[in-house]
């Protein structure tokens, strides 16, 4: 059964750091791996979305990593600003047809 | 107008209720999702379905049914609601012909509350 984790649980920076969050799993057969944000109360907006046979995706100040072989994915956060803060899911897409979510990184970025 | 909508958005019912959440969708996406989000332990699927005529359990589907009407209407039930179902819903979709990279997208969720 997959499982996906993420580290840390939650952040708290100064504006204008580099920061990176956390993601890995247990199972390396993926087909996808998805990055969320999700502001307090309200529903998940996608940031980016990495493919098993890519390695990274960019998006303006954002920067996802994948590494099947050792289960981990990378988000990478240039020059953070407070509109950043909001909480990071990531999740998984798996061959048996069904995504698995970690925990979350709750992120805060202070003036 | 959104994508994915959800209806109702918040909603308070007794236990032992029967209540049905509702999604809608203008992707034209194949695949729909449900999901029940509670602090601390993330997105859990429900249920998931391919097409009309394919309706899979999810990790949680104890307790839930689903319907899915037409392509773009995917409809989850409590049929006896209980307390600890409490908790954010959350209806997606992707699309099987979007080369293979089955991009998730979300509704805006509908907060349940079972007193």
């Amino acid at each position: 059964k997959q499982e996906v984790t993420q580290i840390p649980a939650a952040l708290s920076v100064p504006e204008g750091e580099n920061l990176v969050l956390n993601c890995s799993f247990t199972d390396s057969a993926i087909y996808n791996l998805q990055w969320f944000r999700q502001d307090p109360g309200k529903g998940l907006t996608s940031l980016l979305l990495i493919q098993s046979s890519q390695r990274e995706q960019t998006s303006g100040r954002l920067n996802a990593s994948l590494d099947k072989s050792s289960g981990r994915s990378t988000l990478y956060i240039a020059a953070s600003q407070p509109g950043d803060s909001a909480t990071y899911l990531c999740a998984v897409g798996n061959y048996g047809q069904n995504f698995v979510f970690g925990p979350g990184t709750r992120l805060s970025v202070l003036p | 107008d959104a994508d994915v909508t959800q209806t109702p958005r918040n909603r308070i019912t007794k236990t032992g209720k029967r209540i049905m959440l509702e999604c809608s969708q203008t992707k034209g996406h194949d695949r729909m999702y449900w999901y029940r989000q509670d602090p601390g332990l993330g997105l859990r699927l429900i249920y998931y379905s391919f097409d009309v005529k394919d309706i899979n359990k999810g990790e949680i589907s104890d307790g839930y049914s689903v319907s899915r009407q037409a392509q773009a209407k995917f409809s989850l039930s409590l049929e006896s609601a209980i307390p600890n179902q409490t908790a954010l819903y959350f209806c997606a979709t992707s699309d099987s012909k979007s080369q293979g990279s089955y991009e998730q997208y979300f509704g805006p969720g509908t907060r349940l509350t079972v007193t």
